[in-house]
């Protein structure tokens, strides 16, 4: 299996928090992605990178925000966490940009 | 209309059976599709992709046919352990006016094999 890793894999944190989730690669791919995960909606992404600092949006990204300072690694932010945002969190790598992704085992975060 | 689109299921059948999955998607000019399996409460894996003349993978089989904007996905001779949720993939370009594709998942169909 490719070599991807999510920390933590599991939070609880309060409303109003900042929470950071990692996402760690060892597979030196170029693009690397962040989606949520919620009964009813299937995946959504919520933010992408094609490079190290080179990040754009996706399309539920309000109140997210990442930084890619390493190509390893690629973290995603919540600022002020809200109960909204109590999901599974899955990082995924890929080699070409609408290619096949491989995903990280996922952060399960709970915000009360 | 949502990009990609499947049957939620849940699909429940015997061990040994055929099943198949459909999905539809949006956007005609969509050039890569996969399908993807994810077991619960883990990560999405690729199953295989999708190529346009249609492929094989042992007991999987995938059809692509581009007219109808339509995947669909074959499972012959059904184990236990292909109980799943199937997840329908393509490459899509971004509505916001970025050059560069990107996926979008279906929701995913279940599917439970009984002994």
């Amino acid at each position: 299996d490719a070599g991807i890793t999510q920390s933590p894999r599991h939070k609880v944190t309060e409303t109003g928090t900042p929470v950071t989730l990692r996402c760690h690669q060892t597979e030196n791919h170029r693009y690397m992605y962040w989606y949520r995960q919620d009964p009813g909606h299937g995946l959504r992404l919520i933010h992408y990178s094609y490079g190290v600092k080179d990040t754009d949006k996706g399309e539920v990204s309000d109140g997210y925000s990442v930084s890619r300072s390493k190509t390893e690694d690629f973290l995603l932010t919540l600022e002020s966490a809200t109960s909204s945002q109590t999901s599974v969190y899955f990082c995924a790598i890929s080699e070409s940009h609408g290619g096949g992704q491989t995903f990280g085992p996922g952060t399960r975060l709970l915000v009360l | 209309r949502k990009e990609v689109e499947q049957d939620p299921g849940p699909f429940n059948v015997p061990e040994g059976a055929t099943v198949a999955f459909n999905c539809t998607y949006s956007n005609s000019a969509s050039q890569s599709f996969f399908w993807y399996r994810q077991d619960c409460r883990k990560e999405p894996k690729l199953l295989m992709s999708v190529y346009s003349s249609g492929n094989e993978d042992g007991r999987f089989t995938a059809q692509l046919n581009r007219a109808s904007q339509y995947i669909s996905l074959l499972i012959r001779d059904s184990k236990l352990s292909d109980s799943a949720t199937y997840l329908c993939v393509v490459n899509m370009k971004t509505d916001r006016g970025s050059t560069l594709g990107r996926l979008y998942f279906g929701r995913g169909t279940q599917l439970t094999v009984w002994p």
